[in-house]
């Protein structure tokens, strides 16, 4: 089944530099990842996905890249803001069976103002 | 626009009782899925629920869950027997047939 390993566990950047964070997953045939925020005791929320048929999605200041070949996709955040503290969890639809989705361990993200 | 909503928020109970979960998914959803999330830690599938019947389940899913969608609306999960390491974030997700999932606000059950 699927593997998806998330860099880094804990992140700390001033307000308004960028942030970005890497996930990397073992099994080629899966082809969706989205990216989910969570904040302290709420559900997690879908931010950005992308599908194994593009490189790149953008979304005012959030994008996710992907690198099929060496199987690792990327969130990227520009001119981060106070809000965008989370934690943030990366996921890749396990193909074989329902498509769960199987989630990176998580990176806690803190802007500093 | 539509939300996945669960209830309870919070479930608290006594070891070795049975609790119930419920979600209502987003109404022309076709897959179900429950996960959980201990506390600090990622959140983990449990099972997932087509054409009304489970469609895949993980290794922690054992014989002390089962899960029904009693009507159009409900996607209950029981768990029988609860033990203290049952204690954790439960979610609820939906999707239509496209691949999103949209999660609820999760019951937080503890197991005393």
């Amino acid at each position: 089944g699927e593997n998806v390993e998330q860099h880094p566990s804990t992140l700390s950047v001033q307000e308004g530099d960028s942030a970005v964070i890497k996930c990397t997953y073992s099994d080629s045939a899966s082809n969706y990842f989205p990216w989910y925020k969570q904040e302290l005791g709420k559900r997690p929320q879908l931010i950005i996905d992308i599908r194994s048929n593009v490189g790149e999605k953008k979304d005012q200041r959030i994008a996710v890249t992907l690198n099929k070949t060496a199987k690792h996709f990327s969130l990227h955040i520009t001119e981060t803001q106070p809000e965008d503290s989370a934690v943030y969890f990366c996921a890749a639809t396990d193909r074989q069976g329902a498509q769960k989705l199987v989630f990176g361990q998580g990176t806690r993200l803190t802007i500093n103002p | 626009e539509p939300e996945v909503t669960q209830t309870p928020s919070h479930q608290v109970t006594q070891m070795g009782q049975e609790v119930i979960l419920r979600c209502v998914p987003i109404s022309n959803h076709l897959y179900f899925y429950w996960y959980r999330q201990i506390l600090g830690q990622k959140v983990e599938f449990l099972v997932s629920f087509y054409n009304n019947e489970i469609s895949e389940k993980s290794e922690i899913f054992d014989d002390q869950f089962s899960v029904e969608r009693p009507d159009g609306s409900n996607f209950t999960l029981k768990i029988r027997s609860t033990k203290l390491e049952d204690s954790a974030m439960y979610f609820c997700a939906s999707r239509p047939l496209t691949d999103t999932q949209y999660f609820g606000p999760g019951t937080r059950l503890t197991v005393l």
